[in-house]
This record gives structure tokens, sequence and C-alpha cells, in this order.
């Protein structure tokens, strides 16, 4: 069965720290999609990336940037120069084959940023 | 486009009452689903549906009902409610890869959830 594990309850650090949040996943299908969510203290879930299994380039988007590692089963997300608005539940999340059967989520990283 | 909207958007209900939590899609996807949010446990699914008058069980399906009569609802009825159901609910939607169910889903969209507490 998969399995997502974000072994990072929450994180605190100052405003302009870069910071990692790890996940680590387990699946035995070989084709696979991983995401992350962001969930800020409002409330809403917003998308952030999907990685498919067959891609293993890491990928930037301004601050943000995700490291995916198979060999490890490892989908790591760093913030660089981080905002006090990057302060949310950070969720890492793994969809097998089609994806029809939902997603297996981990019990989320709450990121503090303190000013 | 709404997106995903879910009514109502917090509701109380006494032990052994019923409910219907909304949830409705204008993005035209075939896929459906819901999700509920408990403290340090994540989301977890519920039921799913694939496509209009199909539906099938999620990880944790037990009190809950569902059906999907078209492509743009698809409500949650919770039978008989338990003060373990008191959680967060997301409704989510996605569309397919290749234009039929059969070639998987791309990423979840969420509604705004339904903060949900039974005494």
């Amino acid at each position: 069965a998969q399995k997502v594990t974000q072994a990072q309850t929450e994180i605190s650090v100052v405003e302009k720290e870069d910071v990692t949040l790890d996940c680590v996943y387990e699946t035995r299908d070989t084709t696979y999609y991983l995401f992350w969510y962001k969930q800020p203290p409002s409330g809403e879930l917003v998308f952030l990336i999907r990685r498919n299994s067959f891609d293993e380039q890491n990928e930037i988007s301004g601050r943000y940037s995700w490291n995916f590692q198979k060999s490890t089963s490892s989908f790591n997300f760093t913030i660089t120069a981080s905002q006090v608005v990057d302060s949310a539940v950070y969720f890492c999340a793994l969809s097998e084959g089609g994806g029809a059967d939902g997603l297996t989520f981990g019990k989320g990283t709450h990121l503090i940023i303190q000013p | 486009n709404a997106g995903v909207t879910q009514t109502p958007k917090f509701q109380v209900l006494k032990t052994g009452q019923s409910m219907t939590l909304q949830c409705a899609q204008d993005m035209n996807h075939e896929y459906m689903s819901w999700y509920r949010q408990d403290p340090g446990m994540g989301l977890r699914l519920i039921h799913y549906s694939v496509g209009a008058g199909i539906t099938d069980q999620g990880e944790v399906p037990n009190g809950y009902n569902v059906s999907r009569s078209t492509t743009e609802d698809f409500p949650l009825r919770l039978l008989s409610a338990a003060p373990s159901q008191t959680s967060v609910y997301f409704c989510a939607s996605s569309y397919s890869r290749t234009g039929s169910t059969s070639g998987g889903f791309y990423e979840q969209y969420f509604g705004p959830g339904t903060r949900l507490t039974v005494t």
C-alpha cells in the first residue's frame, strides 16, 4: 500500500532563512505522481506542483524548488528566502497509477515564518 | 469559473441527525472526490467518482453515502451523524489526462471546505 511520510511536524524559522520540507513516499507502482499542496491559515488547499515518476528533473518556481530523488523515494520542497506569507501547513501527496483512487496525503508540516 | 464550491461552510449536528454536504464544480471535470481532514492526520479519501453514475469507496467510507447523477454535483450524505465524524470536509475535482476516464487524472482542485461538528 502507498504511504507518505512527512517527519517534520512543525518547523519554525526566521524570515529570509531557507527552509526544506521533507517528504518520503512508499509505493509499489512504477507509475505514480507526487504533489505538494499548501494550506494557509484561511484553510483552503492550494496546489503547488505535480511531478510524475518518470521525470526526476528538479523544478524551480520563483523562491520554491523541489528535489525529486527516486533512489531515496523522496520529494523535498525548499523555500528560499522565506517570507511571513509562506507560513502554512504543507502537504505532500502521492497518486498511484491513473490517480482515480485519489491522493494519499502525508500528515503535513506546519511551517512558521517569524518576522 | 467558480471552481469547486461547497455548502455549507459550517454545520453543527446532533448525534443521530442526517445531512447532506453539497459539492459542485463548473469545470466539466470527470473526477470528483471527498476527503476529510482531522488534526494531525492529513486528508483521507472518503468516496470518489470517475464520472456521472459511477462511485466508489475510498479509505474511510463508513457512515457516508454518495451519488453522482450529474457531472457537476457530488453530494456527500451523512446517514446518522456521530461525534467521530467531526471534521473538515473537502471536495475535489480533476480532469482526465487523455479525455477518457481510463487515461488517468491530473491534480485535484479542492473546494473551500465544510467544517462539521457533531455533538
